[in-house]
């Protein structure tokens, strides 16, 4: 166990119905990543939150999704009118910030499984 | 082509054996390696950081090469417990920090 923590840890949905997925990060880790991994590959980098800022959001992440960080401490992804793409394990990972190399803890992942 | 390329696998080798791996990453401004493993259905860990000196942890040796932008990763009398995917991870040191991840590579250790 890392310390970061992801929920629900399974997910089965109808297409085009709306998920949410929850992220609690270490928490004195100001910043927080969520990245998406499908079968064979390895994760991809989806956006990127330093506190509540969300700083950075890949072209992997249309405009059906969202992420949040209202407090900068939990952190939110929102799936809406899920397509059968968007099937995959969505991770979440926390580090502090500052100079000189921290690492990125993973939580355990949410397994997404759109029919 | 993929930031960073890794041979997917898989590979299968008898306990007691010498595995490498190999990855190359074509963005040169990366300033950051490491390798992490992914055991199945879990998230994943890092194993260690590369350096160009190279570096060794017990049974794990990681050498990384700037000039051709080469990472490997040896391991040494291999165990049940080695069995596991390798991932090949790059990073730029400014901005966003985030983690580039290679396709990874698939172990099994077979008794």
């Amino acid at each position: 166990d890392t310390g970061v923590s992801q929920d629900p840890r399974h997910k089965i949905t109808k297409r085009g119905q709306n998920v949410t997925f929850r992220c609690d990060p270490i928490s004195e880790h100001n910043r927080l990543y969520w990245y998406r991994q499908t079968l064979g590959q390895g994760p991809e980098f989806l956006t990127y939150f330093q506190n509540e800022a969300q700083l950075e959001k890949s072209r992997l992440l249309s405009d059906r999704f969202s992420a949040e960080r209202p407090k900068g401490s939990f952190s939110t992804l929102e799936i809406q009118r899920t397509e059968q793409g968007d099937s995959a394990m969505y991770l979440c990972a926390s580090k502090t910030g500052g100079a000189g190399y921290n690492e990125q803890f993973f939580g355990p992942g949410t397994r997404l499984t759109v029919l | 082509r993929k930031e960073v390329e890794q041979d997917p696998g898989p590979f299968n080798v008898p306990e007691g054996a010498t595995v490498a791996f190999n990855c190359t990453y074509s963005n040169s401004a990366s300033q950051s390696f490491f390798w992490y493993r992914q055991d199945c259905r879990k998230e994943p860990k890092l194993l260690m950081s590369v350096y160009s000196s190279g570096n060794e942890d017990g049974r794990f040796t990681a050498q990384l090469n700037r000039a051709s932008q080469y990472i490997s990763l040896l391991i040494r009398d291999s165990k049940l417990s080695d069995s596991a995917t390798y991932l090949c991870v790059v990073r730029r040191d400014f901005g966003n920090e985030k983690l580039t991840f290679g396709t990874g590579t698939r172990l099994t250790i077979i008794p």
